[in-house]
């Protein structure tokens, strides 16, 4: 079962930064936050994870709030080609499986 | 591109069929997992396998199987289809069951 909670959709303008959030009150301590995405019909990519502290890699930031209960993450010039659905997923470090649920779809706007 | 790859893009089926699709893992990886995405939904773990064994199973029904071969190459099996397993089938491998999870393109198969 899903375990996070995520906007069903968001507008961003081109150029901009997207920050895209997800709130997950009940993950535990050795669980992390992972973020996909997912372009039109294509396999999931992966973007980035992080358990505590603040990850940042070449496509995305992932800010994690002190208390674990919520996240963002942060795509920070959008182009058209990051028009996609996004997928925060929580795991168990010790499971082997990622729960998906319905994602965030978001639109770059020229 | 993630190395992983699957065949065939797209099938066609009938109710009652069985299909075979198949997923090659990125070098160096050990694990694949399966996942059946249904349109507008996300995708839903079927079962990974690790070693050749299974490692872990979702809610799916016995005719889902799979087997994962000595180059960590994979199958997965789907007996007596219905019209519901209409879906975009998703492979992923990774270097190891808990790691980090690289996607394929997907199998799109349809059931008439």
């Amino acid at each position: 079962d899903a375990k996070t909670t995520q906007p069903p959709s968001m507008d961003c303008a081109e150029g901009r930064a997207a920050n895209l959030p997800c709130n997950h009150s009940t993950i535990s301590g050795n669980e992390y936050v992972y973020w996909y995405r997912q372009i039109h019909s294509q396999g999931p990519q992966y973007i980035i994870h992080g358990l505590k502290n603040n990850e940042t890699n070449e496509m995305a930031s992932l800010i994690i709030t002190e208390d674990r209960k919520s996240s963002t993450l942060i795509l920070p010039h959008a182009t058209l080609r990051d028009t996609a659905v996004y997928y925060c997923i929580v795991r168990v470090l010790a499971g082997n499986q990622f729960y998906f649920g319905t994602g965030t779809s978001l639109t770059v706007i020229p | 591109e993630t190395g992983v790859t699957q065949s065939p893009t797209h099938l066609i089926k009938t109710r009652g069929q069985q299909v075979t699709l198949r997923c090659s893992s990125q070098s160096g990886h050990n694990t694949v997992s399966w996942y059946q995405q249904a349109l507008g939904q996300g995708p839903q773990f079927i079962f990974q396998y690790y070693r050749e064994e299974e490692n872990g199973r979702g809610n799916f029904p016995p005719r889902f199987s799979g087997l994962q071969f000595p180059n960590y190459s994979s199958e997965l099996n789907v007996n007596a289809l219905e019209l519901d397993d209409s879906a975009l089938y998703l492979c992923a491998s990774s270097p190891d069951p808990k790691e980090t999870q690289y996607f394929g393109p997907g199998t799109r198969l349809l059931v008439l």
